[in-house]
């Protein structure tokens, strides 16, 4: 199957600081990209949709301007955690859209102190 | 609204002792039913995708089937490296977009 990496796998930061996380579809071309927030033991939350060369669409409750997205190439989006507080703390996955089928990225871990 | 359920929320099995996943969905227009597997601490892994009713897959000791109200993932002798959260999902479309909606889960344990 496709290969979805994120960067980094597990970040710890200052509350009020903030952290870029990094997502990448190695072995093809994503135009869409979908960011995630899973607490424990809960099912993925979809936060926002990533499309090549145009805004993020965010799911209704999803701050815009906390959590920044950009998607600048077909194989790279990012997120932006900003002012991030310690109930910001969870795991964040991405995932890439091909061929009607999405593949995940190993997720990342955010701890905010 | 799409809605997936999924049961049980948490099944133990003994190694060997054969079971089966239930996701029940109720979606405008099926566009495709996802099972992924998933670890603690990593990402959903892809397994099956399901398009219409009577569509069966199978992958090892996995076997994935469709109705048109529901979905089952069944496991054939299995084993401890079995163990894992499985999640189903179907494809939603919302004002033009594709989004994945997504069941609870079942955490499933097997012990040796």
């Amino acid at each position: 199957g496709a290969v979805v990496s994120q960067h980094p796998s597990w970040v710890i930061c200052k509350s009020g600081t903030s952290v870029k996380i990094e997502c990448r579809s190695l072995d093809f071309q994503a135009t869409t990209m979908f960011w995630y927030r899973q607490f424990p033991k809960q099912s993925l939350m979809l936060m926002a949709t990533s499309n090549e060369g145009s805004k993020a669409t965010y799911e209704q409750g999803v701050e815009k301007d906390k959590f920044l997205i950009n998607h600048a190439s077909l194989t790279l989006s990012t997120l932006t955690v900003t002012s991030a507080h310690p109930e910001d703390s969870s795991f964040y996955i991405c995932s890439a859209s091909g061929n009607n089928e999405q593949f995940f990225g190993p997720g990342t871990r955010l701890t905010v102190l | 609204e799409d809605q997936v359920t999924q049961s049980p929320e948490a099944l133990r099995l003994q190694e060997g002792e054969s079971s089966s996943l239930n996701c029940s969905y109720t979606v405008s227009g099926l566009r495709g039913l996802f099972w992924y597997r998933q670890d603690p601490g990593k990402g959903p892994e892809f397994l099956f995708t399901l398009y219409s009713a009577g569509e069966e897959k199978e992958k090892e000791r996995l076997k994935a089937t469709l109705t048109k109200k529901e979905s089952f993932l069944h496991i054939t002798a299995p084993k401890p490296e079995d163990s894992a959260t499985y999640l189903c999902a179907t494809i939603s479309w919302v004002q033009g977009a594709q989004k994945l909606v997504f069941g609870q889960g079942t955490r499933l344990t097997i012990n040796p």
